[in-house]
């Protein structure tokens, strides 16, 4: 099964962009494209803002942005906010089966 | 309007069973390419996927947890019953149930938490 790698923590000033990467580990990350992100608030559900690499449910802000090249997906977060403080998590759905990567905490500076 | 809501026992002791309940409205676990899903989240710690279910009865479960779970779906009662065989210590967590469409989580319920002791 595929895992997936992300950096712990990320952070920057309002108004400035961060971006969390996350890296697959085998071929099956670079073949699809159905990488999801999702933002947690502490004691809360968590809630996606990204799927299929880019696309975004609406309500969700155009601040957030999604990449993928290879075996790395990204997120990026423009115009920061103080509500954008959060938990993100990327996943991947590949032959019918679903999985997480370990989350980055994101902190508005 | 999607909601899900989870419900079952808030302690376990070990090596129970837990059996776990999403109850949901504003959709319909017959309508093609819909799917319900498992995960749990450790306290403090990341999500992770348990178990899914489809419209057609397909099951899935994680590779690491699939000899302990069982989903199971009640199309007419709007219910996906989720069991965890041989609870322990590490299994203790929140426990959410979520829609799933277009390879994604796109509603969830609150979660459930279940703590694991004897």
């Amino acid at each position: 099964q595929s895992a997936l790698t992300q950096p712990p923590s990320a952070s920057g000033s309002p108004g400035q962009s961060v971006t969390i990467s996350c890296t697959g580990t085998n071929s099956d990350f670079a073949r699809f494209n159905y990488v999801s992100w999702y933002q947690q608030y502490p004691g809360k559900a968590p809630k996606v803002i990204l799927f299929e690499v880019n696309k975004r449910p609406s309500g969700v802000p155009d601040r957030f942005s999604g990449f993928k090249s290879g075996n790395t997906a990204s997120l990026t977060v423009s115009g920061l906010q103080a509500e954008d403080e959060a938990d993100y998590y990327c996943s991947l759905y590949v032959r019918s089966n679903y999985v997480f990567g370990p989350g980055t905490k994101v902190t508005v500076l | 309007q999607i909601t899900l809501e989870e419900s079952g026992p808030t302690l376990v002791k070990p090596t129970q069973t837990l059996t776990l309940t999403c109850n949901f409205s504003g959709f319909s676990l017959s309508s093609s390419g819909v799917a319900v899903g498992w995960i749990r989240q450790p306290p403090g710690k990341a999500l992770e996927w348990l178990a899914l279910i489809y419209w057609d009865n397909d099951q899935r479960y994680s590779p690491s947890l699939k000899s302990r779970l069982t989903i199971t779906k009640d199309t007419s009662r709007n219910q996906v019953v989720l069991t965890m065989a041989n609870m322990g210590p590490l299994d203790t967590g929140t426990y959410f149930c979520a829609h799933f469409i277009y390879r994604h989580f796109d509603s969830w319920g609150q979660g459930a938490l279940v703590t694991v002791s004897s």
